[in-house]
């Protein structure tokens, strides 16, 4: 279900170093995840998919990796940089168009 | 790619008053709108689903008179929140879903800030 809390995991990097943002996600039967990126005040944004057929899919220096056996999902951003701070949130579909999203993380790029 | 945009971006109301929150699908036709909102620091809440030319569907534990929504078009979604208060205060996003989207995505909008003072 949803995840909801008071205060968002941060992650802190270097500019040029890459990150690795990671996500738990809850029913076993969803079967389509994606990553959004959210800069402060504005809307989600798409950054990457993976069904549940797959376990790895690179996008533009992002991959996401997918281990079902855990229920993990991660978000790999390769050369980080301050553009990259945002919020990024997990979100899960379990057969429809309708993403649950997870508790976010806050990335801080430092230049 | 698909754009959606919210109108106002940002609004105060006097508590009691009400709000009304547009969401457009600009390039695209969506059958399907989503409205959610957002606490500071926290994740996207599903208020409800949108359909156009029907009813919409809420989620657990949201008001149906208290958040009206209207999806009168395919291009359309109205989210009125009556009889606003302060605890109303937050940030609301919607989202929808193509007619003819090439991924099994949502193109999310903006957001509106909305104060209640």
């Amino acid at each position: 279900g949803e995840s909801v809390g008071l205060h968002l995991p941060t992650l802190s990097v270097q500019e040029g170093d890459n990150s690795i943002i990671n996500c738990a996600y809850s029913n076993s039967a969803s079967d389509y995840f994606i990553w959004y990126k959210q800069e402060s005040g504005k809307g989600p944004q798409f950054i990457i998919d993976i069904r549940s057929n797959m376990d790895k899919r690179q996008g533009q220096r992002v991959t996401v990796l997918l281990n079902k056996t855990v229920k993990h999902l991660s978000l790999q951003i390769a050369a980080t940089q301050p553009g990259d701070s945002a919020v990024y949130f997990c979100a899960e579909n379990r057969g429809s168009y309708i993403p649950t999203f997870g508790r976010g993380t806050s990335l801080i790029v430092h230049p | 790619g698909a754009v959606v945009s919210q109108h106002p971006s940002w609004v105060i109301c006097k508590s009691g008053t009400s709000v009304k929150i547009e969401c457009r699908s600009l390039d695209f036709q969506a059958t399907t709108m989503f409205w959610y909102r957002q606490f500071p620091k926290q994740s996207l809440m599903l208020m409800a689903t949108s359909n156009e030319g029907s009813k919409a569907t809420y989620e657990q534990g949201v008001e149906k008179d208290k958040f009206l929504i209207n999806h009168a078009s395919l291009t359309l979604s109205t989210l009125t929140v009556t009889s606003a208060h302060p605890e109303d205060s937050s940030f609301y996003i919607c989202s929808a879903e193509g007619r003819a989207s090439s991924t099994d995505t949502q193109y999310f909008g903006p957001g509106t800030r909305l104060t209640v003072l």
